[in-house]
């Protein structure tokens, strides 16, 4: 399984872009990259998932260099209800899984 | 439509016991899978059952089991309920295999005293 690893904390203001930096060096030719958002007391909802390359919907862009070894979740124009923790998953359909820690993200007006 | 539904929402046990725990997919999601959250593991994967078959299994012991009954609700079952049990326990379901377009349910607080 890959190691997958993503900061602890990361604070920011309302407007600002936010980037998470999730590494995962071990990662597997048939691995694919989803982040999660989390509130208190509420499961994981997803926010996007791509293999590499650069991806973007309307919440989220992420970045996935060509090595695939990290990948970068970028928030832009946070505001205050963007405060959660967000995990990184690197994964298979066949459910070997990695999840990161979490990164827990604080927007402050 | 409605979402991922699982029930009891908070629960104590005592050690020794056993727990079993209710997961309602979303209507015609097939894939439910199972995940451990606590402070120190974070998120950890348990099982998925597919067409009510257990497909895949993470590294857990043989403590915990869990079943898929043909309307796709599962239950997952703890036995002999370990302090180290107490966590928040997570279901997702999805149309396919896989976390692709996969909705996690709000979880079930374990709390094992």
């Amino acid at each position: 399984l890959a190691k997958t690893t993503q900061p602890i904390s990361m604070d920011s203001y309302e407007g600002q872009e936010v980037n998470i930096t999730c590494s995962h060096n071990n990662i597997a030719t048939n691995d694919y990259i989803t982040w999660y958002q989390q509130f208190p007391s509420q499961g994981p909802r997803f926010i996007i998932q791509g293999y590499k390359t650069k991806v973007t919907n309307e919440v989220a862009s992420l970045f996935i260099p060509a090595d695939r070894k990290s990948s970068t979740l970028s928030l832009p124009r946070v505001s205050l209800s963007d405060t959660a923790v967000y995990y990184c998953l690197v994964g298979s359909n066949d459910y070997k899984l990695s999840f990161g820690a979490g990164t827990t993200v604080t927007v402050r007006a | 439509k409605a979402g991922v539904t699982q029930t009891p929402r908070y629960l104590i046990k005592t050690r020794g016991q056993q727990v079993t725990l209710s997961c309602s997919p979303i209507s015609g999601h097939r894939s439910v899978s199972w995940y451990q959250q606590t402070p120190g593991q974070g998120l950890q994967f348990l099982f998925e059952y597919f067409s009510e078959t257990q497909r895949n299994k993470g590294n857990f012991p043989g403590r915990f089991s869990g079943r898929q009954f043909s309307n796709s609700r599962s239950e997952m079952n703890v036995s002999t309920l370990e302090l180290g049990d107490s966590a928040l326990y997570l279901c997702a379901s999805s149309f396919t295999q896989g976390l692709t377009e996969a909705f996690f349910g709000q979880g079930t607080r374990l709390t094992v005293v």
